[in-house]
């Protein structure tokens, strides 16, 4: 079945460390995003891509980031520079480079620092 | 960045009645307006979505009316069940963009 899948499900990070979430699609969609959700505020847009070896900033992209080097794969990087990375990280792909033809989402990563 | 209003941001409502969420836009060129579901821990997936051509669509007990003038839609779920408890997104986005503009949230409580 053709989807999104996101590893892991959960991850726990130390204070100081990077750490990769990963974002693969068999969908062979163009467009990739990556959505940051706390609790009560929503879907967050972090960065995106449309097309492979480019991606853009979204709205809070300070402490991420991305590569695009295989259309099926938009991995994301928290850093050591994200001083409040505890939040709830969805994958979303779409078709054709825009929106308009629907997000398919992820499952999710949840991430906490200890 | 253009905003999606969403209300309200909790409802609670008994089986069998009917919800309403509501979502107000800013951006005229925005021409498509999905609603989402999300359960807790998973990620959201499309409901249901209209594009500003008609005035309501509907699938199954869930309705999109949409109204251009006002720059307003809303998602009115009939026969609620408790199993539809659930958070609702509602989003926006148009041709010449590259994403979609999600409103904030509703949690969504059918009480049994």
């Amino acid at each position: 079945d053709g989807g999104i899948t996101q590893s892991p499900k959960y991850l726990f990070r130390k204070e100081g460390q990077n750490v990769t979430l990963s974002c693969e699609q068999n969908l062979n969609h163009d467009a990739m995003y990556w959505y940051r959700q706390d609790p009560g505020q929503g879907l967050r847009l972090i960065y995106y891509s449309q097309i492979v070896n480019d991606f853009q900033k979204g709205d809070i992209a300070e402490g991420y980031s991305v590569s695009r080097e295989k259309k099926e794969s938009f991995p994301l990087t928290v850093t050591s520079a994200q001083k409040n990375p505890t939040a709830f990280y969805l994958c979303a792909s779409s078709p054709r480079g825009h929106p308009n033809y629907g997000y398919t989402f992820g499952s999710g990563t949840r991430l906490t620092v200890v | 960045q253009q905003q999606v209003k969403q209300s309200p941001q909790s409802l609670i409502v008994q089986k069998g009645g009917i919800s309403i969420i509501n979502c107000a836009y800013e951006n005229t060129a925005f021409d498509y307006f999905p609603w989402y579901q999300q359960f807790p821990g998973k990620g959201p997936a499309l409901l249901i979505a209209i594009r500003p051509d008609v005035s309501e669509k509907k699938e199954g007990r869930f309705t999109i009316s949409f109204n251009k003038s006002a720059k307003q839609f809303s998602l009115h779920i009939m026969d609620s069940q408790p199993g539809d408890s659930a958070t609702y997104f509602c989003a926006a986005s148009e041709t010449s963009g590259s994403r979609l503009t999600f409103g904030e949230g509703t949690q969504l409580t059918v009480n049994p």
